[in-house]
């Protein structure tokens, strides 16, 4: 079965360091990766996605992922964080042989402290 | 533009009632789709609804339904209650059925079963 793994349940930065969140995904063909953030009491907004081509995705606010088969990994960076940035954000994966659903990782909190 | 809206925000309902939570998509867009998200954990798919047909269900028991209108809209219903019911119901919209086409959200339904 498809899974996802967000390591780190909690992650703190000090604003202008790096962020970094990590995802890995089990599945013998890569599926569609997504990053996705949740400000509080909002639903969800899309960062960034891999389907297909270039490995290294960029998205909205700075933010970029990329993906390595080798590592079945899709990690989240930004280069200097915002206290903006602060929320809880989620990798997921859309399965190569179902595209009607996503399979949420449990999600990583981003703290910003100044 | 109009987002996807989600009605009610909020409501508690106590164990062995019935709710009905309703999603109205973006315009243009034809596929619905229904996640519940329990407080610390990422979202679960529940179904998928394209052009008025259901295209994809998890793994919910049959308490669960829900169906799409001809102007795409959508209602998800539960009944029977259980206070592990209680979450974040949210809904995604999206132009076409696979998951290459962005999904947007809504802000949720909060539903707390006494």
């Amino acid at each position: 079965a498809q899974s996802v793994t967000q390591l780190g349940s909690h992650v703190s930065v000090s604003e202008g360091a790096l962020v970094l969140l990590r995802c890995n995904y089990s599945s013998s063909v890569p599926p569609y990766l997504f990053w996705y953030v949740q400000y509080p009491n909002q639903g969800l907004q899309l960062l960034l996605k891999y389907t297909t081509g270039a490995t290294l995705v960029k998205g909205i606010n700075g933010f970029e992922a990329e993906f390595k088969k080798s590592e079945t990994s899709f990690h989240l960076t930004k280069p200097s964080a915002h206290m903006s940035d602060a929320a809880e954000y989620f990798c997921a994966v859309s399965p190569p042989r179902r595209t009607d659903k996503l399979i949420f990782g449990t999600g990583t909190r981003l703290q910003v402290f100044p | 533009d109009a987002g996807v809206t989600q009605s009610p925000t909020h409501l508690i309902k106590t164990r062995g009632q019935h709710v009905t939570l309703r999603c109205s998509p973006i315009s243009g867009h034809k596929s619905v789709s229904w996640y519940q998200q329990v407080l610390g954990q990422g979202p679960q798919f529940i179904f998928q609804y394209y052009e008025k047909e259901e295209r994809g269900r998890g793994n919910f028991p049959d308490r669960f339904s829900a169906r799409q209108f001809p102007n795409y809209s959508s209602e998800l219903n539960v009944n029977a209650l259980l206070l592990g019911d209680s979450a974040l119901y949210l809904c995604a919209s999206s132009w076409g059925i696979f998951m290459n086409t962005e999904a947007f959200f809504g802000q949720g339904t909060r539903l707390t079963v006494v």
